[in-house]
């Protein structure tokens, strides 16, 4: 049982330049969540969806897009990679829940963006 | 959204136990508590969750006080293994979506 999988673990990409970032899960969970992380902070949210084919802002959602195909697998694009992006990007996933259904995390994806 | 308050860092002695503080005075009566711990280099790891009454399970120990103002995260007996961030969260009855604070740095000795 492989939990939430990221791929890839690290990246150095240039200014300008685009990248996907996959997220998988094998826990047949509903929600799925994109956050960053940098340096000495807690997480923020980027996007996240409730569902297969649906997505929604979150916190600091620009430059960022999402897909959801399916339900297993949500999406991170950067279009245009910019500097301010360097980031540790965690994937999350849960049942649907009223605030009582905790969150299960992937062990993050270390993007540099020169 | 509620807001959190936890101290910046806490150290404790391996094998001794470390309650580890929360204030979220301006939560809702439909507000879950929920504590997560990330390791270094790590994605956050669920540790608890509570509403009202205290809560157990084979990681911690969860104290929220009667008003609900505060609670307290109780880790029996430290290992330099719970050496981490501690997260304080708070989630509205109307979604799952987490808000993550600064958190409390645990510090382990040996």
């Amino acid at each position: 049982n492989a939990g939430v999988t990221q791929t890839p673990k690290f990246r150095v990409l240039k200014t300008g330049q685009s990248m996907t970032l996959l997220c998988a899960q094998d826990m047949n969970h509903e929600y799925m969540y994109w956050y960053r992380q940098d340096p000495g902070m807690g997480l923020r949210l980027i996007h996240y969806s409730v569902g297969e084919g649906t997505t929604a802002k979150g916190e600091v959602p620009d430059g960022y897009n999402v897909s959801r195909l399916k339900k297993q697998n949500f999406l991170l694009g950067l279009e245009s990679a910019a500097p301010s992006q360097t980031s540790v990007y965690f994937c999350a996933s849960s049942y649907p829940g009223r605030g009582n259904q905790p969150q299960h995390f992937g062990d993050g994806t270390r993007l540099s963006i020169l | 959204d509620a807001k959190t308050t936890q101290p910046n860092s806490m150290e404790s002695n391996e094998e001794e136990p470390v309650h580890l503080p929360c204030n979220h005075s301006t939560i809702s009566g439909t507000d879950y508590i929920h504590w997560y711990r990330q390791l270094p280099s790590q994605g956050p790891e669920y540790v608890i969750h509570g509403l009202t009454s205290n809560v157990n399970n084979r990681m911690a120990s969860l104290a929220i006080a009667e008003d609900r103002k505060s609670s307290t995260l109780i880790l029996h007996r430290a290992t330099l293994r719970d050496a981490a961030v501690y997260y304080c969260i708070l989630t509205p009855n109307a979604g799952n979506m987490l808000t993550f604070g600064g958190g409390t740095r645990l510090m382990v000795k040996p």
